[in-house]
């Protein structure tokens, strides 16, 4: 079945390690990326996105992700974390569906950074 | 900044109640969507819309219903409550405008529902 999938949900890590959650999808053909993440309590937000063009996107607070299309991935990094880095994180995958756009989610990455 | 307000943030009812969780949005979306988020399994799209009086089912629509009369205003009903369907549910909304906004989707706070 098509799918997005997330590896490593929980990960713990201290405060200045680097950080790097993976994201493959299986979909063919042209897709738009995202990555989302949840602050605790707060409501679901755009980290970044891609489109088109230059597969190495930057997003807010320091993150980053590549787009790899020969190996379906979307991995999201950050070179150094905080510990307001603490959140959930989802990856997205827009797709087309009986000519509809639609999101498939990944199960989420559950990061805690320890101060 | 686009504003996705859900009604409620907590809820509880009872097995059998039927339940209504509103969602409106100001930035004159076309599309709105319901998800329901449980740890581990991430999102799960429940019906979408992407005009008024037009609905899509989702991946889970089983026991759920929606609603939208107005542009801005997106309603779940759970015709009978059951407790499988205690849940944090998620409305979110996205413009159909070509431009860098088209298919992000803005999420509203969430609400928490339990059935008891």
């Amino acid at each position: 079945a098509q799918s997005v999938s997330q590896h490593n949900h929980h990960v713990i890590l201290s405060e200045a390690a680097s950080l790097e959650l993976g994201c493959n999808y299986s979909y063919g053909g042209t897709v738009n990326l995202f990555w989302y993440v949840q602050y605790p309590g707060q409501h679901l937000q755009l980290l970044l996105k891609y489109f088109s063009g230059d597969p190495l996107v930057k997003g807010i607070k320091g993150f980053e992700a590549e787009f790899i299309k020969s190996k379906f991935s979307f991995n999201l990094r950050k070179p150094s974390v905080q510990w307001s880095d603490t959140a959930e994180y989802f990856c997205a995958v827009l797709r087309r569906y009986y000519g509809n756009n639609r999101l498939a989610f990944g199960k989420g990455n559950q990061v805690v950074v320890i101060p | 900044d686009v504003k996705v307000t859900q009604s409620s943030r907590y809820l509880v009812k009872r097995t059998g109640e039927k339940v209504f969780l509103e969602c409106v949005q100001d930035m004159d979306h076309e599309n709105m969507f319901w998800y329901r988020q449980d740890p581990g399994l991430g999102l799960r799209l429940i019906y979408f819309s992407y005009d008024v009086k037009m609905k899509e089912k989702g991946d889970i629509p089983e026991g759920y219903s929606v609603s939208r009369e107005k542009k801005e205003r997106f309603s779940l009903i759970l015709e009978s409550a059951s407790t499988n369907q205690t849940s944090m549910y998620l409305c979110a909304s996205s413009p159909q405008t070509r431009g860098l906004n088209k298919n992000i989707q803005y999420f509203g706070a969430g609400t928490r529902l339990s059935v008891l």
